[in-house]
């Protein structure tokens, strides 16, 4: 079966630090790539997303993920976070195949940064 | 755009009892719609999808008469909990795709449900 694996389950970090978030998937086929994040007490929203082609992706809010076929990897990266980016991250995967157009979801990971 | 509505925020209900939630797309037709389950520190898992007008397609392990759901418009979507009871108590949350069920499409989420069954 199809799986999302976020390594942190929770960081802290303090403003102007740069952001890395693991994201690892389990699935030998195509994929499409998508990062969520949920700020406290809104609903999830879309950072950015990867279908095809380059594999560095720029989002929203300064954010990028790279997408490493051999690494089955979608890491998220921000060079300098800033307080208003304390929110819980999402990493999904939609699988082609079998139940494709659905979306995995890791188990988050919580970002707490520090003004 | 793409704004994406659940109601309601929050239900109490005692066992037993049936309730249903309603998931709206607000400013876009939403082909499909999909109903997500969310545990305390786990991730989202997915309960079900629906084509307008077509009936549901449940996940695996998911109970089609325990968890009825209708899409029975562009822009409507509803998700009933059936004589439920205190293990169905979770944070249920919907998105919506512009797509038909297939690849690629942005799912626009709800702020989600959180039920509570005494």
């Amino acid at each position: 079966a199809q799986s999302v694996s976020q390594h942190n389950h929770h960081v802290i970090l303090s403003e102007a630090a740069s952001l890395e978030l693991g994201c690892n998937y389990s699935y030998g086929g195509t994929v499409n790539l998508f990062w969520y994040v949920q700020y406290p007490g809104q609903h999830l929203q879309l950072l950015l997303k990867y279908f095809s082609g380059d594999p560095l992706v720029k989002g929203i809010k300064g954010f990028e993920a790279e997408f490493i076929k051999s690494k089955f990897s979608f890491n998220l990266r921000k060079p300098s976070v800033q307080w208003s980016d304390t929110a819980e991250y999402f990493c999904a995967v939609e699988a082609y195949g079998g139940s494709q157009g659905n979306l995995i979801f890791g188990k988050g990971t919580k970002l707490s940064v520090k003004p | 755009g793409a704004v994406v509505s659940q109601h309601p925020s929050r239900v109490i209900c005692k066992s037993g009892t049936s309730v249903k939630i309603e998931c709206r797309s607000l400013d876009f037709q939403a082909t499909t719609m999909f109903w997500y389950r969310q545990f305390p520190k786990q991730s989202l898992m997915l309960m079900a999808t629906s084509n307008e007008g077509s009936k549901a397609t449940y996940e695996q392990g998911v109970e089609k008469d325990k968890f009825l759901i209708n899409h029975a418009s562009l822009t409507l979507s509803t998700l009933t909990v059936t004589s439920a009871h205190p293990e169905d108590s979770s944070f249920y949350i919907c998105s919506a795709s512009r797509a038909s069920r297939g690849r690629g499409e942005t799912q626009y989420f709800g702020p989600g449900t959180r039920l509570l069954v005494l």
